[in-house]
């Protein structure tokens, strides 16, 4: 089973800053399997990034995906109000299909 | 537009079944995968079962393995999880998700709740 670790658990930052979130895998990650989700309280999770850096339809240039193997980052690069919430990564190429345990991007 | 509605929670005692519904629309249904993915309450994403486009493959995560499974209709565009000798530990909100090959899972329902309680 492959074990995705997010860091850091909690990140608080001020809008207008970059944000900088991790997740490294127990064991190499195909990139084309790799994506990351974003979940508002109340809210399904919402696809952000496929294929390790390629943004889903609809997304705003200023997030970006980048990484390989075991270490993947997703880069907010001017924190927006609406963009504080909860990011996970997940791996989809072997089962089962785990997530990340998230990180909370919070208001500072 | 992609829709996708699931329908069939609530609350059960330990040991009981239920059988949620994920109604699709919107989209070529037999053309998908489908999962099914849990949210215990105010903890992380869970995935817990797969079936593909045709019904032909199936998979669980090894903690609903044994007490659930994963169908389909394609003719009715509608997927269902049968979940058998619940537990309170299966207590989470479920959503059915599609799965469209390397875009990942592109499309979520609003989630269902499911409550194992005595």
């Amino acid at each position: 089973e492959i074990v995705l670790t997010q860091s850091p658990g909690t990140l608080s930052l001020s809008p207008g800053e970059r944000a900088t979130l991790s997740c490294r895998a127990s064991q190499s990650v195909s990139s084309s399997s790799l994506t990351w989700y974003q979940q508002k309280p109340g809210q399904a999770p919402r696809l952000l990034i496929y294929g390790a850096s390629s943004k889903a339809t609809g997304i705003p240039d200023r997030f970006s995906g980048s990484g390989s193997g075991t270490d993947f980052t997703l880069t907010i690069s001017r924190l927006e109000p609406e963009d504080f919430a909860v990011y996970y990564c997940q791996q989809f190429g072997t089962s089962p299909y785990s997530f990340g345990q998230g990180t909370k991007l919070e208001i500072k | 537009q992609v829709q996708l509605v699931e329908s069939g929670g609530g609350v059960v005692q330990p040991g009981r079944s239920l059988r949620l519904s994920c109604a699709a629309s919107g989209f070529t249904f037999s053309g998908y995968g489908m999962h099914w993915v849990r949210q215990a309450p105010g903890k992380g994403l869970e995935w817990v079962a797969v079936i593909a486009f045709d019904g032909s493959i199936k998979d669980y995560a090894d903690s609903v393995k044994g007490r659930f499974t994963i169908s389909r209709d394609n003719s009715k565009d509608t997927h269902w999880l049968q979940m058998s000798n619940l537990r309170a530990e299966d207590t989470a909100v479920y959503y059915c998700a599609r799965y469209s090959g390397g875009y990942g899972f592109d499309y979520w329902g609003q989630g269902i709740l499911v409550a194992v309680s005595s």
